[in-house]
């Protein structure tokens, strides 16, 4: 049973435009989310995360929704650059749960030029 | 620091072979994970780490799989018999403390794809 779900497998978005990614979980105990992005023969590493206190966080291009009451956040990514190319994966975790995070399935993020 | 480091980057073996894959966390981390990647399930926990001693062990998929931390800086991920379905990308993971905030996030290796014929 997948805790965290991404339904979009792949995503494609004009070099300049915005990028929306979403993810859904079920675990209403889940007060701490990420997203990762993993590039080609590498793993994925950390891109920004939000706690459940809050409902928005913004990095430079990146800006992460949360709306708990929907079970519901997206990952905002504008403006696209082809350089945003890669799978991007939503994480959660809660504190009943210790240090363990789930994962979704991933999302296929391609920036056309 | 060089990061996670994983071993090897590529494994094929033959079905019935035991499979060692291998992790050197970040110096200081107290937190290792172990993380298969599948199409199906996304990157699924197998088992993690604190101190050196296995917290949770309950997604290791069956008793063919195996994992031991002799010490902070080394960790072993064991399967044995392996088999076709085991083919997967395995990453290896590290982190510092509880989570709490921004800074304590996983830090993933490279991965070891592993294809089993």
């Amino acid at each position: 049973d997948q805790q965290v779900k991404q339904n979009s497998p792949s995503l494609s978005v004009q070099e300049g435009r915005i990028s929306i990614l979403n993810c859904d979980y079920t675990n209403s105990m889940f007060d701490y989310f990420l997203w990762y992005k993993k590039y080609p023969a590498e793993g994925p590493t950390f891109l920004i995360s939000i706690s459940s206190i809050k409902d928005k966080n913004e990095d430079g291009r990146f800006t992460v929704f949360l709306n708990k009451s929907a079970k519901h956040l997206s990952l905002h990514i504008v403006p696209s650059q082809p350089g945003d190319s890669a799978v991007y994966f939503c994480a959660a975790s809660a504190r009943n749960t210790g240090n363990q995070f789930y994962f979704g399935t991933g999302t296929s993020l391609t920036v056309i030029p | 620091d060089a990061g996670v480091i994983q071993s090897p980057r590529h494994e094929v073996t033959e079905m019935g072979q035991e499979v060692t894959l291998r992790c050197k966390p970040i110096s200081g981390h107290d937190y290792l994970f172990w993380y298969r990647q599948t199409m199906m399930r996304g990157l699924e926990l197998l088992i993690y780490f604190n101190n050196n001693v296995p917290i949770d062990d309950s997604g290791m998929p069956e008793d063919r799989f195996s994992a031991k931390m002799p010490n902070a800086s080394f960790s072993t991920l064991k399967i044995q018999p392996s088999e076709p379905r085991d083919s997967a990308v395995y990453f290896c993971a590290s982190s510092f403390g509880v989570k709490t905030s921004g800074a304590n996030v996983l830090t993933f290796g490279a991965g070891s794809r592993l294809t089993v014929l």
